[in-house]
């Protein structure tokens, strides 16, 4: 079975603070991708990174980094500096042979 | 890039009238999509899969005889909503999935969602 769970339910910071969003999954299989997306009022989901099972390089794009630790089966993201625009949904998936959603992370960056 | 589609992007409906939401894969064939739903603040559920020219497989708890699915072509998929009750209000998404070239990979895009009030 696959299983995604994130940790925050909602998170609220102020205006250039560092934040993480944590993302811990469960499956059987050896070969999966994860994923992040934003996902904004608008409701479109907004694609963020991808990441297969053996690949675990941490990756960094502009203010946002993803650290993927299959030891404790996490795939964490972390904005730096965080901006106002940066509120939103975010949702980490796990896709196996569909996407699997994990209920999200409300983040609200306060000016 | 590879963009999905969705008509219409909202609909408003009576209850117990019938609404049907079109999925289309704009630049590729895609024989695999998807039906997500989406109640308000809670995450994207998955309905069900379809492969082009076969049934739709359903996720546990989802009425197949409610909601229809349709994938005639590989460029379409067709969620039909039956005597929709204000319960069925949501935000549907669907997606699809086209194999990269590489063994057991492929690309999933998602569409911009259809918001459905049943009034």
């Amino acid at each position: 079975a696959q299983k995604v769970t994130q940790v925050q339910t909602e998170i609220s910071v102020v205006e250039k603070e560092d934040v993480t969003l944590d993302c811990v999954y469960e499956t059987r299989d050896t070969t999966y991708y994860l994923f992040w997306y934003k996902q904004p009022p608008s409701g479109e989901l907004v694609f963020l990174i991808r990441r297969n099972s053996f690949d675990e390089q941490n990756e960094i794009s502009g203010r946002y980094s993803w650290n993927f630790q299959k030891s404790t089966s996490s795939f964490n993201f972390t904005i730096t500096a965080s901006q106002v625009v940066d509120s939103a949904v975010y949702f980490c998936a796990l896709n196996v042979w569909n996407m699997r959603f994990g209920a999200g992370t409300r983040l609200t960056v306060k000016p | 890039g590879a963009v999905v589609s969705q008509h219409p992007s909202w609909v408003i409906c009576k209850s117990g009238t019938s609404v049907k939401i079109e999925c289309r894969s704009l630049d590729f064939q895609a024989t695999t999509m998807f039906w997500y739903r989406q109640f308000p603040k809670q995450s994207l559920m998955l309905m069900a899969t379809s492969n082009e020219g076969s049934k739709a497989t359903y996720e546990q708890g989802v009425e197949k005889d409610k909601f229809l699915i349709n994938h005639a072509s590989l460029t379409l998929s067709t969620l039909t909503v039956t005597s929709a009750h204000p319960e069925d209000s949501s935000f549907y998404i669907c997606s699809a999935r086209i194999p990269t070239g590489t063994s057991n990979s492929y690309e999933q895009y998602f569409g911009p969602g259809t918001r459905l009030t049943v009034t």
